[in-house]
């Protein structure tokens, strides 16, 4: 079975540029959660959806925004990007059920380069 | 903020057993263990959670301290594959938001 796959790879943006990010989570998957990794540092929370719901939303500026489609894919897009932005942005996905919100599948991630 | 507490870094022998500590002395009573690792430059993996019994898989073991407030991730036979940052995330079960700490760099050395 494939697991979760994101696009771009890599992505190379300048500053006031938007980016839109996705994800395909594991077949069967219903939740689909993102973070952002900048280099040195542990993965940063931003989002959590499930069934096209927003379940959870992390410390990041409203430039940041998400989506989960019918098939449960989803996409994360930034506005105005800063340099600061520059980073890994890792989804997840997880078999929700009862227990089963934390056990969470990662991507390979997407490299985003803000020059 | 995270509410564990790692080591920044551990050294191994190839072969010997890995134990890595966490402490998480403000854990409520819903809220599980998890163990997640990340090796250079690939998301990070799922390995191990629990409540309050020690758990075992086939990746690794955990054991929790009967009053909850620590545990230990155990790696019987270390690999250099096994050469990872190793994060430790206490959670309750009904949310998806895991937060990460620094975590702890484990060294497998031949």
């Amino acid at each position: 079975d494939a697991g979760v796959t994101q696009s771009p790879t890599h992505l190379i943006k300048t500053r006031g540029q938007h980016v839109t990010l996705r994800c395909s989570p594991i077949s069967g998957h219903k939740s689909v959660s993102w973070y952002q990794q900048v280099l040195g540092q542990g993965p940063q929370f931003i989002f959590q959806y499930y069934e096209k719901e927003e379940r959870g939303r992390g410390n990041f500026p409203d430039r940041f925004s998400a989506r989960q489609f019918p098939n449960y894919s989803s996409e994360l897009n930034v506005n105005a990007l800063l340099l600061g932005d520059s980073a890994l942005y890792l989804c997840a996905s997880s078999l929700v059920g009862t227990y089963s919100y934390n056990e969470q599948f990662f991507g390979p991630g997407t490299r985003l380069t803000v020059l | 903020d995270a509410k564990t507490t790692q080591p920044p870094s551990m050294d191994c022998a190839e072969g010997r057993a890995a134990n890595l500590p966490c402490n998480h002395s403000t854990i409520s009573g819903n809220e599980y263990v998890y163990w997640y690792r990340q090796i250079h430059s690939q998301g990070p993996q799922y390995i191990i959670h629990g409540l309050k019994n020690n758990e075992t898989n086939e990746m690794a073991s955990l054991i929790i301290t009967e009053d909850r407030k620590s545990s230990t991730l155990i790696l019987p036979h270390a690999t250099l594959r096994d050469t990872a940052v190793y994060y430790c995330i206490v959670n309750p079960s009904n949310t998806g938001k895991l937060i990460f700490g620094q975590g702890t760099t484990l060294q497998v050395k031949p």
